[in-house]
């Protein structure tokens, strides 16, 4: 059980390319969430999934795009990169809420990717 | 809006406990959490508070919960190396799996000697 996994961990863009984060998870989790985290600005939400078939925006989606290409995986893609989106990114997923019990909407972290777009 | 506030650094003695504060000002907020930065990883959940108690207990954490003013507090006792970090308060709205979480900036922990 690998939890929540993130590739690459590290990543050097020029301005303008293209790439995509990977992020799995192997908890059977129904919601998925891409965040980047910016010193003194802790995490903001970019794009969330709340189940297979579904996308959402967060607070900052501009530049982005996301796939939720099955229940495991979920990926965020950079058209053009831009120095603004360098970042660390964390990949996070949340387990499905069981009928009757009460579970907390806590969420799981894979270990981020850090970008350098250049 | 909502918004999860915290300091960004706090400095303690090996030892000595430490209290890490956090406010935020969502009052329909379901469960409040303290997550664990160590370098370079992810975050990792520490503890966590549903928003209808006053105060939890786990070890060596001891989270308090002050509804009417909205703060939470996360005190660390007998601080060791270890406990080294940043910890980020967060807040959720809701109960489903698609529910909203809001972070904090973070608090950095340092430990002297």
């Amino acid at each position: 059980n690998a939890g929540v996994t993130q590739t690459p961990k590290f990543q050097v863009l020029k301005t303008g390319q293209s790439m995509t984060l990977q992020c799995a998870q192997d908890m059977n989790h129904n919601s998925m969430y891409w965040y980047r985290q910016d010193p003194g600005m802790g995490l903001r939400l970019i794009y969330y999934s709340a189940s297979e078939g579904t996308t959402d925006k967060g607070e900052v989606p501009n530049g982005y795009n996301v796939s939720r290409l099955n229940k495991r995986e979920f990926s965020l893609r950079l058209e053009s990169a831009a120095p603004s989106q360098t970042s660390v990114y964390f990949c996070a997923s949340t387990p499905t809420l069981l009928a009757g019990e009460l579970l907390t909407a806590t969420q799981y972290f894979g270990p981020g990717t850090r970008l350098t777009v250049l | 809006g909502e918004d999860v506030e915290q300091s960004l650094f706090l400095s303690v003695r090996e030892g000595d406990s430490s209290v890490i504060n956090c406010t935020y000002t969502d009052s329909s907020s379901t469960y409040l959490y303290w997550y664990k930065q160590e370098p370079g990883a992810g975050l990792q959940l520490l503890t966590y508070i549903f928003s209808n108690m006053d105060m939890k207990q786990d070890q060596r954490l001891t989270v308090l919960l002050n509804k009417k003013d909205k703060h939470l507090s996360l005190r660390i006792a007998d601080t060791q190396t270890g406990d080294s970090a940043i910890y980020f308060c967060a807040e959720s709205m809701g109960y489903s799996s698609a529910s909203k979480i809001i972070f904090g900036s973070g608090t950095r922990l340092s430990i002297r000697p």
